[in-house]
Protein backbone atom coordinates (compact mmCIF):
# COMPACT_ATOMS: atom_id res chain seq x y z
CA UNK A 1 0.00 0.00 0.00
CA UNK A 2 0.51 3.63 -0.53
CA UNK A 3 3.25 4.91 2.58
CA UNK A 4 3.61 8.64 3.76
CA UNK A 5 4.13 11.02 0.68
CA UNK A 6 5.91 14.22 1.73
CA UNK A 7 5.66 17.35 -1.07
CA UNK A 8 8.01 18.95 -2.39
CA UNK A 9 10.92 16.74 -1.83
CA UNK A 10 12.86 19.49 -2.28
CA UNK A 11 12.78 23.28 -1.29
CA UNK A 12 15.33 25.60 -2.21
CA UNK A 13 13.75 29.29 -0.69
CA UNK A 14 15.36 33.10 -0.21
CA UNK A 15 16.27 33.69 3.77
CA UNK A 16 13.00 35.80 4.70
CA UNK A 17 10.82 33.59 2.79
CA UNK A 18 7.36 31.62 3.75
CA UNK A 19 7.31 28.33 2.61
CA UNK A 20 4.63 25.31 3.22
CA UNK A 21 5.82 21.91 3.44
CA UNK A 22 3.15 18.85 3.00
CA UNK A 23 2.78 15.69 4.27
CA UNK A 24 0.14 13.16 3.58
CA UNK A 25 -0.09 10.57 6.00
CA UNK A 26 -1.01 6.57 5.57
CA UNK A 27 -4.73 6.14 5.01
CA UNK A 28 -6.64 5.54 8.43
CA UNK A 29 -3.77 7.05 10.39
CA UNK A 30 -5.15 8.93 13.10
CA UNK A 31 -1.47 10.54 14.50
CA UNK A 32 0.91 12.36 12.54
CA UNK A 33 4.59 13.65 13.52
CA UNK A 34 6.82 15.91 12.18
CA UNK A 35 10.39 15.45 12.59
CA UNK A 36 13.60 17.86 11.78
CA UNK A 37 16.99 16.34 10.69
CA UNK A 38 19.85 18.34 10.38
CA UNK A 39 23.03 16.73 8.34
CA UNK A 40 24.82 14.16 10.62
CA UNK A 41 22.07 13.94 13.24
CA UNK A 42 19.16 12.07 14.43
CA UNK A 43 15.50 13.31 13.51
CA UNK A 44 14.24 16.05 16.31
CA UNK A 45 10.86 15.78 17.33
CA UNK A 46 8.87 19.10 16.22
CA UNK A 47 4.94 18.34 16.75
CA UNK A 48 2.23 15.92 17.38
CA UNK A 49 -0.86 15.49 16.02
CA UNK A 50 -3.69 13.35 17.20
CA UNK A 51 -6.37 14.00 14.62
CA UNK A 52 -6.99 17.04 13.97
CA UNK A 53 -5.47 18.83 17.50
CA UNK A 54 -1.80 19.60 18.01
CA UNK A 55 -1.33 17.32 20.89
CA UNK A 56 1.98 18.66 21.93
CA UNK A 57 3.99 20.87 19.69
CA UNK A 58 6.69 21.48 22.46
CA UNK A 59 9.71 20.63 19.92
CA UNK A 60 8.84 23.48 17.73
CA UNK A 61 11.46 26.04 17.44
CA UNK A 62 9.75 29.17 17.53
CA UNK A 63 6.51 30.96 16.51
CA UNK A 64 8.42 31.54 12.70
CA UNK A 65 6.86 27.81 12.77
CA UNK A 66 3.44 26.62 12.31
CA UNK A 67 1.51 23.26 11.92
CA UNK A 68 -1.81 22.35 10.62
CA UNK A 69 -3.96 18.92 10.02
CA UNK A 70 -7.56 20.63 9.24
CA UNK A 71 -8.88 17.32 7.95
CA UNK A 72 -7.57 14.87 10.44
CA UNK A 73 -5.20 13.87 7.09
CA UNK A 74 -2.87 16.04 5.41
CA UNK A 75 -0.56 18.36 7.30
CA UNK A 76 1.09 21.17 6.10
CA UNK A 77 4.12 22.76 8.01
CA UNK A 78 4.67 26.60 7.70
CA UNK A 79 8.11 28.58 8.03
CA UNK A 80 7.40 32.14 8.24
CA UNK A 81 10.65 34.95 7.55
CA UNK A 82 13.08 31.20 6.75
CA UNK A 83 16.71 31.84 8.27
CA UNK A 84 20.09 29.63 7.02
CA UNK A 85 19.61 27.86 9.60
CA UNK A 86 16.21 26.36 8.99
CA UNK A 87 17.67 24.31 6.47
CA UNK A 88 17.27 20.97 7.09
CA UNK A 89 15.30 17.51 6.13
CA UNK A 90 11.77 17.72 7.61
CA UNK A 91 10.31 13.99 8.00
CA UNK A 92 7.20 13.41 8.38
CA UNK A 93 5.78 9.98 10.23
CA UNK A 94 2.33 8.20 11.13
CA UNK A 95 1.56 5.63 12.83
CA UNK A 96 -2.23 4.23 13.61
CA UNK A 97 -2.90 5.94 16.81
CA UNK A 98 -0.79 7.84 19.55
CA UNK A 99 -0.39 4.24 21.24
CA UNK A 100 0.87 2.58 18.25
CA UNK A 101 4.58 3.13 18.87
CA UNK A 102 5.46 2.25 14.83
CA UNK A 103 6.19 5.16 13.25
CA UNK A 104 6.20 5.01 9.57
CA UNK A 105 8.32 8.01 7.59
CA UNK A 106 8.12 9.76 4.76
CA UNK A 107 11.13 10.26 2.38
CA UNK A 108 11.19 13.92 3.74
CA UNK A 109 11.19 17.63 2.16
CA UNK A 110 14.88 18.88 1.85
CA UNK A 111 14.42 22.75 2.74
CA UNK A 112 17.08 24.63 1.72
CA UNK A 113 17.61 28.88 2.76
CA UNK A 114 20.08 30.48 0.89
CA UNK B 1 19.59 13.04 -2.89
CA UNK B 2 22.35 14.34 -0.66
CA UNK B 3 23.19 11.33 2.06
CA UNK B 4 22.60 11.58 5.95
CA UNK B 5 25.36 11.34 8.59
CA UNK B 6 28.30 12.64 6.86
CA UNK B 7 30.31 13.00 10.22
CA UNK B 8 28.72 9.88 11.38
CA UNK B 9 30.81 7.17 13.26
CA UNK B 10 31.65 4.30 10.10
CA UNK B 11 31.56 0.63 10.78
CA UNK B 12 32.83 -1.27 7.85
CA UNK B 13 32.31 -4.94 7.74
CA UNK B 14 32.70 -7.60 5.14
CA UNK B 15 30.03 -8.89 3.38
CA UNK B 16 28.63 -12.04 5.01
CA UNK B 17 30.07 -11.25 8.60
CA UNK B 18 28.23 -9.96 11.59
CA UNK B 19 27.60 -6.56 12.53
CA UNK B 20 27.40 -4.95 15.50
CA UNK B 21 26.14 -1.64 16.29
CA UNK B 22 25.73 -0.20 19.45
CA UNK B 23 23.55 3.16 21.19
CA UNK B 24 24.26 4.49 24.45
CA UNK B 25 20.58 5.60 25.32
CA UNK B 26 20.27 8.91 28.02
CA UNK B 27 17.08 8.29 30.09
CA UNK B 28 16.43 5.46 32.64
CA UNK B 29 12.88 6.05 31.95
CA UNK B 30 12.62 5.27 28.69
CA UNK B 31 10.50 1.83 28.28
CA UNK B 32 11.01 1.48 24.25
CA UNK B 33 13.55 1.18 21.70
CA UNK B 34 13.40 1.18 18.14
CA UNK B 35 15.90 0.56 15.54
CA UNK B 36 15.64 2.64 12.55
CA UNK B 37 17.73 1.92 9.11
CA UNK B 38 18.26 5.35 6.87
CA UNK B 39 19.52 4.70 3.33
CA UNK B 40 20.50 7.84 1.45
CA UNK B 41 17.35 10.54 0.30
CA UNK B 42 14.98 8.17 2.65
CA UNK B 43 13.28 8.34 5.48
CA UNK B 44 13.90 5.96 8.74
CA UNK B 45 12.55 2.58 8.27
CA UNK B 46 11.31 0.37 11.26
CA UNK B 47 13.79 -2.29 12.12
CA UNK B 48 12.92 -3.61 15.36
CA UNK B 49 11.96 -2.65 18.50
CA UNK B 50 12.22 -3.77 22.09
CA UNK B 51 10.60 -3.21 25.14
CA UNK B 52 12.16 -2.24 28.82
CA UNK B 53 11.22 -5.68 30.02
CA UNK B 54 13.00 -7.75 28.08
CA UNK B 55 16.66 -8.06 26.88
CA UNK B 56 16.63 -9.55 23.88
CA UNK B 57 14.01 -9.53 20.61
CA UNK B 58 15.13 -11.55 17.09
CA UNK B 59 13.98 -10.76 14.26
CA UNK B 60 15.01 -12.05 10.69
CA UNK B 61 18.29 -11.68 10.56
CA UNK B 62 18.63 -9.14 13.13
CA UNK B 63 18.90 -9.16 16.95
CA UNK B 64 18.42 -6.21 19.50
CA UNK B 65 20.36 -6.71 23.07
CA UNK B 66 18.87 -4.02 26.02
CA UNK B 67 21.47 -3.73 29.17
CA UNK B 68 19.43 -1.37 31.37
CA UNK B 69 21.89 -1.43 33.55
CA UNK B 70 24.16 0.74 31.72
CA UNK B 71 21.45 1.75 29.28
CA UNK B 72 23.01 0.07 26.48
CA UNK B 73 21.39 -1.23 23.36
CA UNK B 74 22.83 -3.02 20.66
CA UNK B 75 21.48 -4.39 17.14
CA UNK B 76 23.44 -7.64 15.59
CA UNK B 77 22.89 -8.13 11.94
CA UNK B 78 24.00 -11.77 10.65
CA UNK B 79 25.42 -12.37 7.18
CA UNK B 80 25.59 -8.62 6.37
CA UNK B 81 24.65 -7.94 2.64
CA UNK B 82 25.60 -4.66 0.42
CA UNK B 83 21.72 -3.74 0.94
CA UNK B 84 22.02 -2.96 4.69
CA UNK B 85 24.61 -0.36 3.97
CA UNK B 86 23.17 2.52 5.40
CA UNK B 87 22.88 4.78 8.81
CA UNK B 88 21.19 3.42 11.45
CA UNK B 89 19.60 5.04 14.62
CA UNK B 90 18.42 4.16 17.75
CA UNK B 91 15.26 5.46 19.14
CA UNK B 92 13.77 5.85 22.85
CA UNK B 93 10.52 6.35 23.79
CA UNK B 94 9.66 7.25 27.79
CA UNK B 95 6.75 6.44 29.42
CA UNK B 96 4.35 5.68 26.78
CA UNK B 97 4.82 9.28 24.86
CA UNK B 98 4.80 9.24 21.14
CA UNK B 99 7.77 11.22 20.71
CA UNK B 100 10.53 9.33 19.85
CA UNK B 101 14.44 10.50 20.89
CA UNK B 102 16.57 9.54 18.49
CA UNK B 103 20.81 9.10 18.73
CA UNK B 104 23.31 10.27 16.49
CA UNK B 105 23.66 7.40 15.00
CA UNK B 106 25.80 5.13 12.97
CA UNK B 107 27.05 4.61 9.55
CA UNK B 108 27.20 0.81 8.29
CA UNK B 109 29.37 0.06 4.79
CA UNK B 110 29.62 -3.44 4.08
CA UNK B 111 32.58 -4.54 1.77
CA UNK B 112 31.94 -6.61 -1.52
Amino acid sequence: GAGVSQTPSNKVTEKGKYVELRCDPISGHTALYWYRQSLGQGPEFLIYFQGTGAADDSGLPNDRFFAVRPEGSVSTLKIQRTERGDSAVYLCASSLGGASYEQYFGPGTRLTVT
Amino acid sequence: GESVGLHLPTLSVQEGDNSIINCAYSNSASDYFIWYKQESGKGPQFIIDIRSNMDKRQGQRVTVLLNKTVKHLSLQIAATQPGDSAVYFCAENMDSSYKLIFGSGTRLLVRP
